[in-house]
């Protein structure tokens, strides 16, 4: 299958400061990518969706200023936590497709602490 | 509306047992995959099967079985003679081919297999 990876595994920040948590399809170009947040023993819940090259589209109840995300290429999107808060903890996992009605490729997801 | 019910949240099982998780969905397309995916304490999402709402044949890989019945909309998940290894989240989930694919996932069964 195609590998996704994301950077970092695992960051822990002070409150205040933002976070930049990079996804990336390693071997196909990734038209779309998808970004979830699961907290503890919950289930994972999509925050936004990416297209290359343009806006994301945000579910309902995600703030757009707070989490910013772009996909600048077939190969990258970013997500950047913006003045990060103790209640942003959580993990973030994307996802990559290469193509419409494709299989999503998940990553192995990054942890956020903020103290 | 989409939605995923996995109406079991922990499952505890000795090796060797057989267990079958649950999952319910309901959509009103008439078009849609439903996944089941494995999350081991790692936290990495692993793919073990989708399977399109016109192909309602019962699959068998190894240990693993599914049961995909539309006329009560569930697709239930058996892991013959368990392993401890076999101990994980497992996540049921229902994309809607139209809608851009995403993602929509049940609450997840937790799966202890003792030894």
């Amino acid at each position: 299958g195609a590998v996704v990876s994301q950077h970092p595994s695992r960051v822990i920040c002070k409150s205040g400061t933002s976070v930049k948590i990079e996804c990336r399809s390693l071997d196909f170009q990734a038209t779309t990518m998808f970004w979830y947040r699961q907290f503890p023993k919950k289930s994972l819940m999509l925050m936004a969706t990416s297209n290359e090259g343009s806006k994301a589209t945000y579910e309902q109840g995600v703030e757009k200023d707070k989490f910013l995300i772009n996909h600048a290429s077939l190969t990258l999107s970013t997500l950047t936590v913006t003045s990060a808060h103790p209640e942003d903890s959580s993990f973030y996992i994307c996802s990559a497709r290469g193509q419409l009605e494709g299989e999503q490729f998940f990553g192995p997801g990054t942890r956020l602490t903020v103290l | 509306a989409q939605k995923v019910t996995q109406a079991q949240t922990e499952i505890s099982v000795v090796e060797k047992e057989d267990v079958t998780l649950d999952c319910v969905y309901e959509t009103r397309d008439t078009t849609y995959y439903l996944f089941w995916y494995k999350q081991p304490p790692s936290g990495e999402l692993v793919f073990l099967i989708r399977r399109n709402s016109f192909d309602e044949q019962n699959e068998i890989s190894g240990r693993y079985s599914w049961n995909f019945q539309k006329s009560t909309s569930s697709f239930n998940f058996t892991i013959t003679a368990s392993q401890v290894v076999d101990s994980a989240v497992y996540f049921c989930a229902l994309s809607e081919v139209l809608n851009t694919d995403k993602l929509i996932f049940g609450t997840g069964t937790r799966l202890q297999v003792f030894p």
